[in-house]
């Protein structure tokens, strides 16, 4: 059974670093590519990064560039969001999702981790 | 890198069919078929629903229909079920090599 499991989310102030995880299991991690996607409470979904197999073609949302880095460990298949000046709007729920071996589509996806932001 | 335009919402009765649609670009939806539509339960990880703009996942119920005219994409359920209701956003690949979601449809069955 696949299952991807986020943690790492918790309250941080304005300007401050968290770095969230997501571990994987049942299916072959370094096939796929993952994506993170973020829920503000109430709103809609929001794309913000996604890593290609290997780690080694990224991209990014313009509004986290340069804030936000995506990384992987294929032998401890985990995926990994480093965030850092972490703003008011950042706050939202954290998703990773396995990105379609043959299709465009994010085909699993996790529970998701809260990520909020305040002083 | 702006959201792509759905309806706030579309409602229809049991047993009819309805159509949501997702306007972009010839940047995005327009110059390439990857556009998906995930399905969104409040409290439950997004589903699936189509990918790659007409193709449904295994286990997903041919009740749910893709297509694409120009910068538009549609997502179509016949057939409709009170288990339908729920919030449905469409994603489109863009030519800056990222990704973008719509703007979100809650559909309601009457």
């Amino acid at each position: 059974e696949v299952q991807l499991e986020e943690s790492g989310g918790n309250m941080v102030r304005p300007g401050g670093s968290l770095r969230l995880s997501c571990a994987v299991s049942g299916f072959t991690f370094d096939d796929h590519g993952m994506s993170w996607v973020r829920q503000v409470p109430g709103k809609g979904l929001e794309w913000v990064c996604e890593i290609n197999w290997n780690g080694g073609s990224t991209g990014y949302a313009d509004s986290v560039k340069g804030r936000f880095t995506v990384s992987r460990d294929n032998g401890k298949k985990s995926l990994y969001l480093q965030m850092n000046s972490l703003r008011d709007e950042d706050t939202a729920l954290y998703y990773c999702a396995r990105n379609q071996l043959f299709g465009s589509g994010s085909d699993y996806w996790g529970q998701g981790t809260l990520v909020t932001v305040s002083s | 890198q702006s959201a792509l335009t759905q309806p706030a919402s579309v409602s229809g009765s049991p047993g009819q069919s309805i159509t949501i649609s997702c306007t972009g670009t010839t940047s995005d939806v327009g110059g390439y078929n990857q556009v998906s539509w995930y399905q969104l339960h409040p409290g439950k990880a997004p589903k699936l629903m189509i990918y790659d703009v007409t193709n449904r996942p295994s286990g997903v119920s041919n009740r749910f229909s893709g297509s694409k005219s120009d910068n538009t994409a549609s997502l179509t359920i016949s057939g409709l079920q009170a288990e339908d209701e729920a919030d449905y956003y469409c994603s489109s690949y863009t030519s800056r090599s990222l990704r973008v979601f719509g703007t979100g449809t809650k559909v309601t069955v009457l």
